[in-house]
């Protein structure tokens, strides 16, 4: 099946830093998601966009659907010990199935 | 509290057994998935349901079956014609409105390790 690009593969970041990771797709989305899982967990929503050029915050994250609808980012700003994880990108056609980037692995030093 | 449960947390079964996985939601969401993810991988989707009764293939169905009796229950059975059955199976539910599905919510997983 189709998958999105996602980078970068991983980080690893001083903490305190920012963060910044992107997805970009060859087909134009409606929703795009963002989702953080954590080892031996399941994927928790952390973002959700619904139109082109949105940008939503939450706490420390905010992410962007591009305008082009074919790309997305997320910043996490001021990262902190407990950010690390696996942070996945998802694209969700109108009335279809998601379609999800490889994952970002984030690791912080503190 | 609302939300979607999977059972067991970890399950071992022997090669050449079938072994179904529980996934239960009580989120009044119409659409259920489920998905496989492997070390270093992203989720790769198995099947789905928008309604009961009816169930679609994803994009890796081979040796896996699933049923949709009930809104809130859609359990997957891994059979022994699954090559590599060992990874991290997924279960997820969303909204449907119209034709159009919303954000999926996913449950906690269920680790199957088969030897």
């Amino acid at each position: 099946g189709q998958q999105l690009n996602q980078s970068p593969q991983s980080m690893f970041i001083q903490e305190g830093e920012d963060v910044s990771m992107n997805c970009t797709s060859s087909s134009i989305f409606n929703t795009w998601l963002w989702y953080k899982q954590e080892p031996g967990e399941g994927p928790v929503l952390l973002i959700a966009l619904y139109k082109a050029g949105e940008l939503t915050s939450n706490g420390r994250l905010t992410a962007q659907f591009g305008i082009t609808r074919k790309d997305s980012f997320l910043n996490i700003s001021a990262s902190i010990p407990s950010d690390v994880g696996i942070y996945f990108c998802a694209g969700l056609e109108y009335g279809n199935k998601l379609v999800f980037g490889a994952g970002t692995i984030l690791r912080v030093k503190s | 509290d609302g939300g979607i449960t999977q059972s067991p947390k970890y399950l071992f079964r022997k090669e050449g057994q079938n072994v179904t996985l529980s996934c239960e939601q009580n989120l009044n969401h119409d659409a259920m998935y489920w998905y496989r993810q492997d070390p270093g991988q992203g989720l790769r989707l198995i099947y789905y349901s928008q309604i009961v009764n009816d169930f679609q293939k994803g994009d890796i169905a081979e040796g896996y079956s699933v049923s949709r009796e009930k809104k809130e229950s859609f359990p997957l059975t891994v059979t022994s014609a699954q090559k590599n059955p060992t990874a991290f199976y997924l279960c997820a539910s969303s909204m449907l409105i119209g034709q159009a599905t919303y954000e999926q919510y996913f449950g906690p997983g269920t680790r199957l390790t088969v030897t």
